[in-house]
């Protein structure tokens, strides 16, 4: 059964680090880019960072560029966020989620996870 | 990166049609077709509605269909249904930094 399901979420003080984990099973993360998408508390969606289906590429909203990393581990079929330089604002629902087509770059996040909560506050 | 710009709400009657724009620049919509849409109940993850401006994910009704004209595309519900209600959001690639997304702003579907 297709499905991602991400952990790592907690609270946090400003300017500390923490890692989000998005275990992948159904499909392997090598045939599609992957994606991270945010949502803070009764607000909207906001972008957060991709990678490419082959790894090669890596592309962040200005908002986390420098303070995030995204990467994948093949052999567990893992997605991480490695969240650095916290802020308040980076407060939110973590989604994991998958791009709709195989290999494509762009056209549609699909098979969203439920999400993990990251709190930032001292 | 600025959001997408889309109507706060948008309400209609069991049955009847109603149609969701989000405005954007050539930097997205105008310029490439990678629009999607997504509706989200609440304390649910989004669901992707359409990818590529008009393509619908397999499982999705045929009742929800998009286009796209300009800078601005559009979400079209047709036979609305009262399960249909909650938040639909428009998501386009856009080139106005490097490779990325932009959401837009929501949109409140109420079935009154």
């Amino acid at each position: 059964q297709l499905q991602v399901v991400e952990s790592g979420g907690g609270v946090v003080q400003p300017g500390r680090s923490l890692r989000l984990s998005c275990a992948a099973s159904g499909f392997t993360l090598s045939s599609y880019a992957m994606h991270w998408v945010r949502q803070a508390p009764g607000k909207g969606l906001e972008w957060v960072a991709a990678i490419s289906y082959d790894g090669s590429n890596k592309y962040y909203a200005d908002s986390v560029k420098g303070r995030f990393t995204i990467s994948r581990d093949e052999s567990k079929n893992t997605l991480y966020l490695q969240m650095s330089s916290l802020r308040a604002e980076d407060t939110a629902l973590y989604y994991c989620a998958r791009e709709v087509i195989p290999v494509a770059a762009v056209g549609g996040i699909d098979n969203w996870g439920l999400g993990t909560l990251v709190t930032v506050s001292s | 990166q600025s959001a997408l710009t889309q109507p706060a709400s948008v309400s209609g009657s069991p049955g009847q049609s109603i149609t969701i724009s989000c405005t954007g620049t050539i930097s997205d919509i105008g310029g490439y077709n990678y629009v999607s849409w997504y509706q989200q109940h609440p304390g649910k993850a989004p669901k992707l509605m359409i990818y590529d401006v008009n393509n619908r994910p397999s499982g999705v009704s045929y009742r929800f269909s998009g286009s796209k004209s300009g800078n601005t595309a559009s979400l079209t519900i047709s036979g609305l249904q009262a399960e249909d209600e909650g938040y639909y959001y428009c998501s386009s690639y856009t080139t106005r930094t490097t490779h990325s997304y932009v959401f837009g702003t929501g949109t409140k579907v109420t079935v009154v």
